[in-house]
């Protein structure tokens, strides 16, 4: 069953530091992992995205890394900002039988305080 | 880049009445839809899948008579709530996908059943 881990479910930052969050997932075959900020009552916005081959993908202050032999993925919040606080969801696309198929994981839900 | 326009924002409606939500690729033909619900703090919940010209697969649990699906041309979809009732309220948010496999999300509508 394809599924999508993320941690922690929750953190609460001071503004101006860093932060890092986790994605683990087992989606086969996996096509590619896309980072989605999503603030509350709005869609989520895409942040960055990396297939199987990229290791490394930078975004402004944002960047994510891939590691496809442990099936592993962070985002790198560099100086945080007030704004920055939103969902950050983690979702997998696994492409089987000529369709793409989603599986998102239940977001980290990030707090920038003054 | 990819735009997805959603429409209405928010709505408010009586019990028993319908609501469509419109979903909109602006500048790519969208090959496949994608609508969610999500409910407050919790993650985005897959009702079900579309493609153009074919009838919407729908995931268990997600009443297909109830949450009506039309996906007639490859830059537009719709999803209408028939006879909603109060536990309907929800944020509905479709996300478009291209042949690239690639996807944006709409902006999503926040639906009141009173």
């Amino acid at each position: 069953k394809n599924q999508v881990e993320q941690s922690p479910q929750s953190l609460i930052i001071l503004e101006g530091k860093n932060c890092t969050l986790q994605c683990n997932y087992t989606v086969s075959p996996f096509s590619n992992l896309r980072w989605y900020k999503q603030d509350t009552g709005r869609g989520p916005v895409s942040l960055t995205i990396m297939t199987f081959s990229e290791n490394t993908k930078s975004n402004g202050r944002y960047t994510a890394t891939l590691d496809a032999d442990t099936k592993q993925s962070s985002l790198h919040i560099t100086a945080s900002q007030l704004s920055d606080s939103a969902s950050y969801i983690c979702v997998v696309t696994a492409y089987r039988a000529g369709s793409y198929q989603l599986t998102f994981g239940k977001g980290t839900k990030l707090s920038v305080i003054p | 880049g990819a735009v997805v326009s959603q429409h209405p924002s928010w709505v408010i409606c009586k019990s028993g009445t319908s609501v469509k939500i419109e979903c909109r690729s602006l500048d790519f033909q969208a090959t496949t839809m994608f609508w969610y619900r999500q409910f407050p703090k919790q993650s985005l919940m897959l009702m079900a899948t579309s493609n153009e010209g074919s009838k919407a697969t729908y995931e268990q649990g997600v009443e297909k008579d109830k949450f009506l699906i039309n996906h007639a041309s490859l830059t537009l979809s719709t999803l209408t709530v028939t006879s909603a009732h109060p536990e309907d309220s929800s944020f509905y948010i479709c996300s478009a996908g291209g042949r690239e496999g690639g996807y944006t999300f709409g902006s999503g509508t926040r639906l009141t059943v009173v």
